[in-house]
């Protein structure tokens, strides 16, 4: 049972570059999300998916597309990479039952030059 | 909003000693609380959590305090540990918000040997 896994771990892109953040969860949550990290602050929710099919914006979703494949896997996307976007992003799951009881995967570290 | 480069408030303790880590939250309106533990480049980890219902919880070594009057959390952790340094947030979950967390900015607990 892995939890949630994400790929890749680092990414290093050039502004304007496209990249997809993928996040997968073998826990059968139906609720997955994306957070940014930036330094010395707490997370930001970009965008959630409450169940398979749908999504939803969050604090800061400019900038960003989400896509929920099947109810393992949501990916965020950037579009046209900018340094504002250097940030560390986690994904996170959580149940129906209790939905506020997030478990996070290990992050990616993006870095935007 | 916040800026990017903010320092982390950050609390140092002798091995042994008890530690308290206190949060402020915004949203009167919330009824769900969690603290998650972060150690340097891995996801934030749950510890414990509490419902506006109850005025404390407690867990292994950990205990979670809640006043609803003047919206403050705080977590407490006995006997602290050097496994115990990391970054600790608290987050809450407004009342109607499905899964959504705010999350707070952080405080990082550095335990001396």
């Amino acid at each position: 049972n892995a939890g949630v896994t994400q790929t890749p771990k680092f990414q290093v892109l050039k502004t304007g570059q496209s990249m997809t953040l993928q996040c997968a969860q073998d826990m059968n949550h139906n609720s997955m999300y994306w957070y940014r990290q930036d330094p010395g602050m707490g997370l930001r929710l970009i965008y959630y998916s409450a169940s398979e099919g749908t999504t939803d914006k969050g604090e800061v979703p400019n900038g960003y597309n989400v896509s929920r494949l099947n109810k393992r896997e949501f990916s965020l996307r950037l579009e046209s990479a900018a340094p504002s976007q250097t940030s560390v992003y986690f994904c996170a799951s959580s149940d129906e039952v209790f939905i506020e009881t997030q478990y996070f995967g290990p992050g990616t570290r993006l870095l935007v030059l | 909003g916040e800026s990017v480069g903010l320092h982390l408030p950050t609390l140092s303790v002798q091995e042994g000693d008890n530690s308290i880590i206190n949060c402020a939250y915004s949203n009167s309106a919330s009824d769900y609380f969690i603290w998650y533990k972060q150690e340097s480049g891995k996801g934030p980890q749950f510890i414990i959590d509490i419902r506006s219902n109850m005025d404390k919880r407690q867990g292994q070594r950990v205990t979670v305090l809640l006043n609803k009057t003047v919206k403050h959390l705080s977590l407490q952790i006995a006997a602290t540990q050097p496994g115990d340094s990391a970054v600790y947030f608290c987050a809450e979950n407004p009342y109607n918000q499905g899964g959504k967390l705010i999350f707070g900015q952080g405080t990082e607990l550095s335990v001396k040997p």
